[in-house]
This record gives structure tokens, C-alpha cells and sequence, in this order.
């Protein structure tokens, strides 16, 4: 069974920093794109980074360019957004998300609860 | 950046009534990578619909995808009480991938 179990968030002054993780299971993880998508306070889905199976392609979402780092370490089956210079708006629960053999996020994790106030 | 624009915002129906929610793209749509999840308060959205008409593994087909190009649609031919929820669509043919902004399905 595919599980996806992040960790990380937290309060966080604006400004500041934070490393979020996510752990795979039950699948290959070194043959995987990965993702992270974000969602605000009763809000809708935004799409945040992917980086694929070999690292060697990265993107992000121009909101978070320059700020925000996707890394992998395959060894431990860790997924990772290293998150800087972090606004108010943030704010939001932060998904890892892994394709299926369809290309679409087919597998996600329940989310880690990032905030960012003073 | 593909824009994708849901309709309605709100759609308001009984048990068992037929639903149906339209998502339109700015651009093409690259391969119909389109895709459509349903999420409930408190839960991580759950992959219904992959390239525009295929249904992912263990949705039930009263759940229905269609569209091409630009014009998409996710139809519930019968709706169960469990199918109350938001539903969004999601391109992932192209960089920045993008989501909609979400139909909510409630009950009327």
C-alpha cells in the first residue's frame, strides 16, 4: 500500500524558515516524479513544486521561486521543501503527491499544517 | 500558465439528481492530461478521473469524465449522499501544473 506521511509544519514567524519532510512507502520511491501542492484555509488546490525521479529537473511555482528549495534523498525515501523567507500568505496545508502510472497525482498524503504570524 | 475555470461555483442538488460540473482551460490542454478529484472537509483530495475519461482505480462509473482541447466535463450520473464534496479539475500537461477553483457540490 502507497502512503505518503509528511512532517515539519508548524508556527513560523514571517520571515523565517521551515523544512518540511515527506515520507514514501510501499512504492519504488527513486522511480518517481514527486510533488508538492499546498492549500489555504478553505481554499482551493496550488500546485507548488516537482522534481523528478533523478533530481535533475526542478520546478517551481513562480509564487514561491527563489524562496522555496524541493530536494530529494532517495536513500531514506524523503521527500523535502525547504521553505525561506516565508509570508503570511504561505499559510496552508502542505501535500507531498506522487503519480501514478497514469501521470496524474494519484497518491497524497494527509497534509502538514504550515503557519506563518507573528 | 493554463488557467482553468470551473463552473458552477455552487451546485445545489438532491440525492440522486445527475451533476454536472464544467472546467474550462485558457489553452489547450497538452495529451487531454486532465484530471478530476473530489476532496471532503478535513481530507486529502482523491484522484476520480485521469485523462479527461479514464476512471482511476476503484471509482465507481457513475462517475464520468468527457472533453478535449479546452472543454472538459465530470458528470455524477445519480448522486450518492457520500458524493456531496468539492470537486476540482487539474492539467497536468503542461508546467505549471494547475487546479481549478473548485465546484462545490452540495446538497439541496
Amino acid at each position: 500500500e502507497v502512503q505518503l506521511v509528511e512532517s515539519g509544519g508548524g508556527l513560523v514567524q514571517p520571515g523565517g524558515s521551515l523544512r518540511l519532510s515527506c515520507v514514501g512507502s510501499g512504492f519504488t520511491f527513486n522511480r518517481y516524479w514527486m510533488y508538492w501542492v499546498r492549500q489555504a484555509p478553505g481554499k482551493g488546490l496550488v500546485w507548488v513544486a516537482r522534481i523528478t525521479s533523478d533530481g535533475s529537473s526542478i520546478t517551481y511555482a513562480d509564487s514561491v521561486k527563489g524562496r522555496f528549495t524541493i530536494s530529494r534523498d532517495d536513500a531514506k525515501n524523503t521527500l523535502y521543501l525547504q521553505m525561506n523567507s516565508l509570508r503570511a500568505e504561505d499559510t496552508a496545508l502542505y501535500y507531498c503527491a506522487k503519480p501514478g502510472s497514469n501521470w496524474a497525482l494519484e497518491y497524497w498524503g494527509q497534509g502538514t499544517l504550515v503557519t506563518v504570524s507573528s | 500558465e493554463i488557467v482553468l475555470t470551473q463552473s458552477p461555483g455552487t451546485l445545489s442538488l438532491s440525492p440522486g439528481e445527475r451533476a454536472t460540473l464544467s472546467c474550462r482551460a485558457s489553452q489547450s490542454v497538452i495529451d487531454s492530461h486532465l484530471a478530476w478529484y473530489q476532496q471532503k472537509p478535513g481530507q486529502a483530495p482523491r484522484l476520480l478521473i485521469f485523462g479527461a475519461s479514464s476512471r482511476a482505480t476503484g471509482i465507481p462509473d457513475r462517475f464520468s469524465g468527457s472533453g478535449s482541447g479546452t472543454d472538459f466535463t465530470l458528470t455524477i450520473s445519480s448522486l450518492e449522499p457520500e458524493d456531496f464534496a468539492v470537486y476540482y479539475c487539474h492539467q497536468y500537461g503542461s508546467t505549471p501544473r494547475t487546479f481549478g477553483q473548485g465546484t462545490k457540490v452540495e446538497i439541496k
